[in-house]
């Protein structure tokens, strides 16, 4: 089953404006959470993430939220701009003997028009 | 600097053919591998990772199967492709055993499969 949940799954933000997408977990044995950006004909690449044992995590125009009691974090992207257009992944894994892998949402696709 | 390469991009096979898939990573040893499927709608799914040679967990039943002749190679493969086994599939590395478990995973380009 899917065991992180993302949503929307596609945002329209105008130039300029903030892009805020959500992802909820269950498994409470997570503890790494990561968002990952792709370009059409890509692989995902690493943006921007987060350890539980912090609220917060900004980078540039890139912000981690974090509320551990919901099961909850989210991205937001102040400033939007036409080049953050693609397919961003929210993620969790935790520190287990599955080889660390990630567990991935199903993807938002963000539009920043001009 | 650490790559990872994987061939070929694209690919169109026939129901019932074979597929073979190879994924190579330079630059790092002992690396945690991983085969990840996209499908529209369905974000990234998890199909195998190894952490060492000639070791392989597979997640999801299905009619694939990968391999890790060597400690960065890691091949997918399958002996008869099903139209359900078209979709994007990626291979990824992060760092192995002993290294922080929240180490970046890497993502090659990927092969676009499509089966007719």
């Amino acid at each position: 089953q899917q065991q992180v949940k993302q949503s929307p799954q596609s945002l329209i933000v105008q130039k300029g404006g903030i892009s805020i997408i959500n992802c909820a977990y269950e498994n409470t044995a997570f503890d790494y959470f990561p968002w990952y950006q792709q370009f059409p004909g890509k692989g995902p690449a690493l943006l921007i993430a987060i350890r539980p044992d912090v609220s917060e995590k900004k980078e540039g125009r890139f912000t981690i939220s974090f509320n551990k009691s919901a099961k909850q974090f989210s991205l937001h992207i102040m400033d939007s701009q036409p080049g953050d257009s693609a397919t961003y992944f929210c993620a969790a894994s935790r520190n287990s003997n599955s080889g660390y892998a990630l567990n991935f949402g199903k993807g938002t696709s963000l539009l920043v028009t001009p | 600097s650490q790559t990872i390469h994987q061939w070929p991009a694209t690919l169109v096979q026939p129901v019932g053919s074979p597929l073979s898939l190879e994924c190579t990573v330079e630059g790092t040893s002992n690396p945690n591998l991983y085969w990840y499927r996209q499908a529209a709608g369905r974000g990234l799914q998890l199909l195998f990772y190894s952490v060492g040679i000639g070791q392989i967990s597979s997640e999801v039943p299905q009619n694939l199967s990968a391999s890790r002749p060597q400690d960065r190679q890691f091949i997918l493969s399958s002996k008869k492709l099903l139209l359900s086994d078209s979709g994007f599939y990626l291979c990824a590395w992060r760092s192995g055993p002993g290294k922080s478990y929240n180490s970046p995973l890497h993502f090659g380009n990927g092969t676009r499969l499509t089966v007719t």
